[in-house]
């Protein structure tokens, strides 16, 4: 079954603290992986997508990278405003009718303390 | 561009009573989905279209969710009749497809937030 793991389930860092988020995946084929912010009362914000192992994105403080096991997203230097939820969702392989649709983790939720 | 937009934002009922959730994808984008978000399940997809046409709705949790898209920029999702644990947060997204069959960035809307009580 196709599955998506993040960890931890929440991260509390000081400003200027750098970490990272973990997103482990186990998939029939993966096609694409996916990063989205998500703010409290709000639909999910998309950041990144990942095709291959070894490819890597920037946005600003933000640096996504791709295993053929899972991506992570490190944040250097977060800054309050940095504070969310976020996901990481994975299109996997068509098998059947299905189109590969993607397939949310549950999230990393992110506290920067000023 | 006004984003995905959904309505209402808030929608509290009584168990059996139907429930109609609204959406308006970014215009010139031919897909759309639905989703729910709830704490235990996280998101989970329902139902997504293609040129109005629904391509899986295999997440569609029973047959008292139904989701229509009678034209490019609306779509529906009704419940009907409406159960306490239909209660969550339902978003609409949409995205451009350009060809083939990789799924491309989608853009959300603010989502509504369903009681049922």
């Amino acid at each position: 079954e196709d599955q998506v793991t993040q960890s931890p389930e929440a991260l509390r860092l000081q400003e200027g603290e750098s970490s990272s988020l973990n997103c482990s995946y186990t998939v029939s084929g993966l096609r694409g992986l996916f990063w989205y912010r998500q703010d409290p009362g709000k639909g999910p914000e998309f950041l990144f997508t990942l095709y291959s192992a070894g490819e890597e994105k920037e946005k600003e403080r933000l640096k996504a990278t791709l295993t053929k096991k899972e991506s992570f997203l490190h944040i250097t230097a977060p800054k309050p405003e940095d504070s969310a939820t976020y996901l990481c969702a994975v299109q996997a392989g068509f098998r059947g009718g299905s189109q590969g649709n993607l397939i949310f983790g549950k999230g990393t939720k992110l506290s920067v303390k000023p | 561009d006004a984003g995905v937009i959904q309505s209402p934002r808030h929608e509290v009922t009584e168990m059996g009573q139907e429930v109609t959730l609204r959406c308006k994808p970014i215009s010139g984008h031919n897909s759309l989905f639905w989703y729910r978000q709830t704490m235990m399940r996280g998101l989970e997809l329902l139902i997504y279209f293609n040129n109005n046409v629904p391509i899986d709705d295999s997440g569609m949790p029973e047959d008292r969710f139904s989701a229509k898209m009678p034209n490019a920029s609306f779509s529906t999702l009704k419940i009907q009749p409406s159960e306490p644990r239909d209660s969550a947060v339902y978003f609409c997204a949409s995205t451009p497809r350009a060809g083939g069959l990789l799924l491309h960035e989608q853009y959300f809307g603010p989502g509504t937030r369903l009681t049922v009580t």
